[in-house]
């Protein structure tokens, strides 16, 4: 199992430019979410989903926009990327049921906005 | 106010010591679970150990083990026998409720094993 995958590892963006941050999984998890890593902060959610079709914001959800159409992907889309949205960015995956149902990472996405 | 608190942005530990990374929390949710993780250099989240709220007892993995004082609200994490591989950030994150699966992070603490 290749586990969660993410890509890029590495992005340059202009100002007001848009991309789309890529995650995928190969455990048949329900659950996926998307996180930034800021220095001194932790990790922030920003959006999750606990299924195909269904998504849902986390704490920091502006400018940034999600979809899942399938189980195994869950893509995260920047709008119009500012430089506050420098950062990592990191995909996780679990099972919504078992125990203890804790989160897979990917690699993360070492993003910066000029 | 915050739901997970670290207190120690950093620690220095000499090696084959052990070393305790202190975690505290705030919920009123009965229903909680207390996650550790380890994030070395390399940029990985590493999952290393877990602690239900409903566990009679204190979790442990191998050189990990997790001093969980409910009435306290603190789920400290231990590592025995530190090595120089346990240099990394920490960071403890919570789930609170039946059923849901969104973790909240604390803010880390970054180990460093001196040889």
């Amino acid at each position: 199992n290749a586990g969660v995958t993410q890509t890029p590892k590495f992005q340059v963006l202009k100002t007001g430019q848009s991309m789309t941050l890529q995650c995928a999984q190969d455990m048949n998890h329900e659950y996926m979410s998307w996180y930034r890593q800021d220095p001194g902060m932790g990790l922030r959610l920003i959006h999750y989903s606990v299924g195909a079709g269904i998504t849902d914001q986390g704490e920091v959800p502006n400018g940034y926009n999600v979809s899942r159409s399938t189980t195994e992907d869950f893509p995260l889309r920047l709008l119009s990327a500012a430089p506050s949205q420098t950062s990592v960015y990191f995909c996780a995956s679990s099972r919504t049921s078992g125990y203890p149902g804790e989160q897979y990472f990917g690699p993360g996405t070492r993003l910066t906005v000029t | 106010a915050q739901k997970i608190t670290q207190t120690q942005p950093g620690m220095f530990v000499q090696e084959k010591e052990a070393v305790t990374l202190d975690c505290t929390y705030d919920t009123s949710d009965p229903s909680y679970g207390l996650f550790w993780y380890k994030q070395p250099s390399s940029g990985e989240m590493i999952f290393l150990i877990y602690q239900g709220s409903y566990d009679q007892q204190n979790a442990t993995e191998g050189r990990y083990s997790l001093n969980f004082q409910k009435a306290r609200k603190s789920a400290n994490l231990v590592i025995s026998a530190s090595q120089l591989g346990d240099s990394a950030m920490y960071f403890c994150a919570m789930r609170e409720g039946f059923g849901n699966e969104k973790l909240t992070f604390g803010t880390g603490t970054r180990l460093t094993i001196i040889p």
